[in-house]
C-alpha cells in the first residue's frame, strides 16, 4: 500500500533531550516535507527537500534539523527541544516538486516539557 | 509573500452545494492554488488544483476568477463526512515552500 509512514505517532519529552521523528515513504517519491501544525496557525512548512541530499527551508526552520540520505526517508531532527515545539508535525511527500500532489502522514504529536 | 485569506468557519446543509472562499491577490501569474482538507487531526488530503482554468475531479470543482486573485471550492452536494478544515494552498513564487494559512472549519448539517 502506498504510504507516508511517522514514527513515533506520540511522544513526550523533556526540554533539551534530542529526538528524531522519523519520516518514512514507499512511492519513490522525490520530494518530501514537513509541517508543523499549532491551534490558529494552521500549518507551516518547516523543511523540504527536492531529492537526496537537497534540502532547503520552509517558513519555520528555527530549532530543527533534516536529512536526505536517501529517497524514502526524511528524519526531523530536534537537537535541543523546547516547550515552544510542542505541536502536531506532519511529513508529506510527492512524485515531483509542486505543483504535485502532496500525500501527507499520519501526524506525530510531540509534546516537549 | 504568498498569502491566502479563507473564512474561519462555514455551515452547509447536507445535500447542498458549499462554496469555500479563497482570496489569494498576491499570487504569481504562473503558480497553482491548491485546496487540501483535513479531517480532525489527520493528515491533510488533497481535493484539487488549479492554474487559470476552472477545474472539475471526482471530489470537487475549483473555480479561479480570472485575474486569479480568488478562488472558490465547490463541493457539489455535501454530506456529513465533509465536515472538515479546507486549506487553499499557494507556493512561494521561485521556491518550492508552501503557504498553508489557517483554512476554513467547514461544518455540514444534518
Amino acid at each position: 500500500e502506498a504510504q507516508v509512514t511517522q514514527n513515533p505517532r506520540y511522544l513526550i519529552t523533556v526540554t533539551g533531550k534530542k529526538l528524531t521523528v522519523t519520516c518514512s515513504q514507499n512511492m519513490n517519491h522525490e520530494y518530501m516535507s514537513w509541517y508543523r501544525q499549532d491551534p490558529g496557525l494552521g500549518l507551516r512548512q518547516i523543511y523540504y527537500s527536492m531529492n537526496v541530499e537537497v534540502t532547503d527551508k520552509g517558513d519555520v526552520p528555527e530549532g530543527y534539523k533534516v536529512s536526505r540520505k536517501e529517497k524514502r526517508n526524511f528524519p526531523l531532527i530536534l537537537e535541543s527541544p523546547s516547550p515552544n515545539q510542542t505541536s502536531l508535525y506532519f511529513c508529506a511527500s510527492s512524485l515531483r516538486p509542486p505543483p504535485d500532489t502532496q500525500y501527507f502522514g499520519p501526524g506525530t504529536r510531540l509534546t516537549v516539557l | 509573500d504568498a498569502k491566502t485569506t479563507q473564512p474561519p468557519s462555514m455551515d452547509c446543509a447536507e445535500g447542498r452545494a458549499a462554496n469555500l472562499p479563497c482570496n489569494h491577490s498576491t499570487i504569481s501569474g504562473n503558480e497553482y492554488v491548491y485546496w487540501y482538507r483535513q479531517i480532525h487531526s489527520q493528515g491533510p488530503q488533497y481535493i484539487i488544483h488549479g492554474l487559470k482554468n476552472n477545474e472539475t475531479n471526482e471530489m470537487a470543482s475549483l473555480i479561479i476568477t480570472e485575474d486569479r486573485k480568488s478562488s472558490t471550492l465547490i463541493l457539489p452536494h455535501a454530506t456529513l463526512r465533509d465536515t472538515a478544515v479546507y486549506y487553499c494552498i499557494v507556493r512561494v513564487s521561485g521556491t518550492y515552500k508552501y503557504i498553508f494559512g489557517t483554512g476554513t472549519r467547514l461544518k455540514v448539517l444534518a
